[in-house]
């Protein structure tokens, strides 16, 4: 019963590049949520997805950033012309349903770059 | 605007003694929490919950205790074993809320000696 899964673990990036960050997560939940964490910080929501759908993307910068969430394949957060700023890490995490006392699993991350 | 913090940045206990790591939270409509241990390069994971309409939920060495009034949690474990050295983090969700988001305070890090 894998977990969720993230890749990839590692990314290194040069300012202006592109990143594409890949979740899939736990078998049977198809809700997933990305959350980043900067150093020294806790996670902070970025984006709520549901397959084809974008529920909460408030978290999200307006600009660069963008995910997804395909009817076949993983969830994808990509950040587009990439700054320094936008190093940390990006954790997914994923939940059979969004009650209220749903519990979320998260993935082991993807630690961005910018160099 | 941090709605959920953890004013305690370390921890350290002696192996076998009680641990508590403490949480506030300022929004009046958070009705569900978390607490989850996080080891360095690995992604959280989920210790134990407890919603609001409870005071106390245990799951053996663990035990979380609310008190709305305060807007205090508290973690405890018991007894503190050397591999519960983690960063342990709190989080909330909003009352009536099915979006899901969770609001995650900074982080406790606990550290367990022999």
């Amino acid at each position: 019963n894998a977990g969720v899964m993230q890749n990839p673990r590692h990314l290194v990036r040069r300012r202006g590049q592109e990143a594409r960050l890949r979740c899939s997560p736990m078998k049977g939940h198809s809700h997933v949520y990305w959350y980043r964490q900067l150093p020294e910080e806790g996670l902070k929501f970025m984006v709520y997805l549901q397959k084809e759908n974008i529920i909460d993307e408030s978290g999200m910068p307006k600009e660069r950033f963008s995910a997804e969430f395909p009817k076949e394949g993983p969830s994808i957060l990509r950040i587009q012309q990439v700054v320094r700023g936008d190093s940390a890490a990006y954790f997914c995490a994923s939940s059979p349903q969004a009650d209220s006392t749903d519990t979320q699993y998260f993935g082991p991350g993807t630690r961005l770059t910018v160099l | 605007d941090q709605q959920v913090k953890q004013n305690s940045p370390s921890l350290s206990v002696q192996e076998g003694r009680i641990s508590i790591l403490n949480c506030d939270y300022t929004n009046s409509m958070f009705d569900y929490f978390l607490w989850y241990k996080k080891y360095p390069a690995e992604g959280p994971t989920f210790l134990i919950s407890i919603s609001s309409i409870k005071d106390k939920n245990e799951d053996g060495r663990f035990t979380v205790f609310l008190n709305k009034s305060a807007k205090h949690l508290s973690l405890h474990i018991v007894p503190s074993q050397p591999g519960d050295s983690a960063v342990y983090f709190c989080a909330a969700r909003r009352r009536g809320s099915t979006l899901g988001r969770l609001y995650f305070g900074r982080g406790t890090q606990l550290t367990v000696w022999p």
